[in-house]
C-alpha cells in the first residue's frame, strides 16, 4: 500500500521556467510533508517542509503547498536552475510515527539549459 | 559540522554472508533512522534509534537488526544475506524523535550481494 505517491517518475523543463512537482498521499493521519532532493550518489538532502496547519512554506526559491482536503502537496521551484536537476522525494510523518518518514518513489527532475 | 558519516561506502557480499554497516550522526543528534532505496520500492524504512533503544521497526525480517552505542553512533547488521538485500542503506540522524526536525542523510552503504 503505497501512502506517498509521485505519480510523475520525470519532469523535464527550461532554465529559468518554473518547476512544479507534485505528491499525493492517502494517510489522513499525516501531519508534516518534507522534501528532499537526492543527486546520484549521495544521500537525499532536506529541502523544504510543512506541518499540516499551514498550507504554504517558502524558502527562497522553494515553494511547498499543501491542500489537506485533496491529501495532495506541490514544490515550486522558480526560477529553475541546471544545478537544480537530481530526483526529488516527497515524504511524509505523523504524530504517532516518530521520526519514521514514508517517502514516494521520486521525480527526476531535469532542467535544460 | 560534520555531516552523517557511513561506512564503509560500497560492500560486496556473497549470498549466507553476515554484514555490520556504521552510522555516525551529527554531533549532538541522538535519533538514528536507517533507510533502504531500491530501484522497484524507492525508501524504504528499516528502524529507528534514540536513546540506544528501538523505537521504531518497518516491515523487514527479523536478518535486519540495529543497534545504536551511548554516544548516538549506530550499527545495522545483516544475517545471512540474499540476493534481494542488495540495495544503498542511508542512515538518517535528527536531533529528538518525533519534533519534526528534519532527518539528515548520509550518502550510504551500497551493498552488493553476489
Amino acid at each position: 500500500d503505497q501512502q506517498v505517491k509521485q505519480n510523475s517518475p520525470s519532469l523535464s523543463v527550461q532554465e529559468g521556467r518554473i518547476s512544479i512537482l507534485n505528491c499525493d498521499y492517502t494517510n489522513s493521519m499525516f501531519d508534516y510533508f518534507l522534501w528532499y532532493k537526492k543527486y546520484p550518489a549521495e544521500g537525499p538532502t532536506f529541502l523544504i517542509s510543512i506541518s499540516s496547519i499551514k498550507d504554504k512554506n517558502e524558502d527562497g526559491r522553494f515553494t511547498v503547498f499543501l491542500n489537506k482536503s485533496a491529501k495532495h502537496l506541490s514544490l515550486h521551484i522558480v526560477p529553475s536552475q541546471p544545478g537544480d536537476s537530481a530526483v526529488y522525494f516527497c515524504a511524509a510523518s505523523g504524530e504517532t510515527s516518530g521520526s519514521r518518514l514514508t517517502f514516494g518513489e521520486g521525480t527526476q527532475l531535469t532542467v535544460n539549459p | 559540522k560534520a555531516g552523517v558519516t557511513q561506512t564503509p561506502r560500497y560492500l560486496i557480499k556473497t549470498r549466507g554472508q553476515q554484514v555490520t554497516l556504521s552510522c555516525s550522526p551529527i554531533s549532538g543528534h541522538r535519533s538514528v533512522s536507517w533507510y533502504q532505496q531500491t530501484p522497484g520500492q524507492g525508501l524504504q524504512f528499516l528502524f529507528e534509534y534514540f536513546s540506544e533503544t528501538q523505537r521504531n521497526k518497518g516491515n523487514f525480517p527479523g536478518r535486519f537488526s540495529g543497534r545504536q552505542f551511548s554516544n548516538s553512533r549506530s550499527e545495522m547488521n545483516v544475517s545471512t544475506l540474499e540476493l534481494g538485500d542488495s540495495a544503498l542503506y542511508l542512515c538518517a540522524s535528527s536531533y529528538g524523535m518525533g519534533d519534526n526536525s528534519p532527518l539528515h542523510f548520509g550518502n550510504g552503504t551500497r551493498l552488493t550481494v553476489t
